[in-house]
């Protein structure tokens, strides 16, 4: 079945460092690919998607590539802030269950000034 | 634009209880996700409303779980009688249509205690 595996958390990191959360899947077909954030407080946010292999999602300077030969979708981010700190959810959907979407078990980030 | 909204944000029961979660979704939007994540794992899915009409339920874990959606408006989601493994954080989307194009707007989330 398809399933979406991401690095646990907690991670630390300082003001201005760089970030990776590595993300992996697994699916039949060619799924559209997702990052979701949830800040404290707050509901689960779109980040950024790839519809298609080698296409790059980007925003808030946050990117991640769509990888078809490593199943991988990882999240990068060159200088991370104190207000990045939240939830990273790598996610998944299919055309063919496109009602679902399948996510990862969520990476949480903090951010020492 | 209000986005989607739930009631309560934190709720505490004991073993045996009823519980009823509500999600008001986007003004407009005829199709209604409601997710779950337990013991902080993966965010998974429950079901899928199209208006009023239940479009998958495939994710519901047992009969103990009951979702409406009268008049295609608001949802709601009861549990009874609640167990301790129904602990974890609710989460309601909405979307205008449905498939990969369309996004899904998520909700902040109930809090479900189980005690």
């Amino acid at each position: 079945g398809n399933s979406v595996t991401q690095m646990e958390g907690p991670v630390t990191l300082s003001e201005e460092a760089f970030l990776t959360i590595n993300c992996t899947y697994t699916a039949t077909g060619y799924p559209s690919l997702f990052w979701y954030v949830q800040y404290p407080g707050e509901g689960l946010q779109l980040l950024l998607k790839a519809t298609k292999a080698d296409d790059k999602g980007s925003n808030k300077g946050f990117e991640a590539t769509y990888r078809k030969e490593t199943t991988s979708f990882h999240l990068e981010k060159g200088s991370v802030q104190v207000s990045d700190s939240a939830v990273y959810f790598c996610a998944l959907s299919t055309y063919s269950s496109a009602s679902k979407i399948i996510f990862g078990s969520g990476t949480r980030l903090s951010i020492r000034p | 634009e209000a986005g989607v909204t739930q009631f309560p944000s934190h709720s505490v029961i004991e073993k045996g209880q009823t519980v009823t979660l509500r999600c008001d979704p986007i003004s407009g939007h005829d199709n209604l996700y409601w997710y779950r994540r337990v013991m902080g794992k993966e965010i998974k899915f429950l079901l899928h409303f199209v208006k009023e009409s239940k479009q998958d339920e495939s994710g519901m874990p047992n009969n103990r779980f009951l979702a409406e959606r009268t008049g295609g408006t608001y949802s709601t989601l009861k549990v009874q009688p609640a167990e301790l493994e129904d602990s974890g954080v609710y989460f309601c989307a909405s979307s205008q249509a449905f498939g990969e194009t369309y996004e899904q707007y998520f909700g902040p989330g109930t809090r479900l205690t189980v005690t």
